[in-house]
């Protein structure tokens, strides 16, 4: 079966700081995988998404960037925090026959910029 | 207009009620639906998914599609404790999927 992993679980950090999340998933070759963010009360905001080994198309220009060195990693990353980046990071995937459909979740990083 | 709305709740219910959750739409063209189900501080939990109209059932729950007047529901039949949680729906649209704001659920014993 798939698993999806995500770290680390929790994580503060001061403004002006780099990041770095990382995603990766088990059970599955050639994933569609998806890097979100949610904010309280504004729902799931898709941050990233990429069909492949160094694919990344990015929904939401800001200060964050991803890459995906491997098939089954993708990485969320910023030279330099801002306090509206905190929040609740998730990254899932898809199996690539499925399209866009049909996403699993990971279990999460929730990321507080002080 | 917002593609995807969802009403926020949050939703109390006594045990053993039928909760209806719902979202409306705005394009006529999406064709897959689903609902999440998400508990605190965890990751959304693919429920159910449906295509076109109709209804699909699995358990207690069943996902309802009005394409005609672009409504999408999930009911909960049964309803338990265990079920407080917020259920987001999402809708294929294009390359991505569309979220809503989700509903919180309360079950109380």
């Amino acid at each position: 079966s798939q698993t999806i992993h995500q770290w680390p679980a929790t994580l503060v950090q001061p403004v002006g700081s780099p990041l770095s999340l990382e995603c990766t998933v088990e059970g599955t070759s050639n994933p569609n995988l998806y890097w979100y963010r949610q904010a309280a009360g504004r729902g799931l905001q898709l941050l990233f998404y990429s069909v492949g080994i160094g694919q990344i198309s990015s929904e939401v220009p800001q200060n964050l960037s991803a890459s995906r060195p491997q098939d089954r990693q993708f990485i969320l990353s910023s030279k330099k925090l801002l306090l509206s980046d905190s929040g609740f990071y998730l990254c899932a995937w898809t199996a690539r026959d499925r399209g866009h459909y049909e996403q699993y979740f990971g279990p999460g990083t929730r990321l507080t910029v002080t | 207009q917002k593609e995807v709305e969802q009403d926020p709740g949050p939703l109390s219910v006594p045990e053993g009620a039928i909760v209806s959750l719902n979202c409306t739409y705005s394009n006529s063209a999406f064709q897959y639906f689903m609902w999440y189900r998400q508990y605190s501080r965890k990751g959304p939990e693919l429920l159910m998914y449906t295509y076109s109209s109709g209804n699909k059932e699995d358990g207690r729950f069943t996902a309802q599609v009005d394409k005609s007047s672009k409504y999408i529901s999930l009911f909960i039949r049964d309803s338990q404790p265990s079920d407080s949680a917020t259920y987001l729906c999402a809708i294929v649209g294009g390359d991505k999927l569309i979220f809503g704001t989700g509903t919180r659920l309360q079950v109380f014993p």
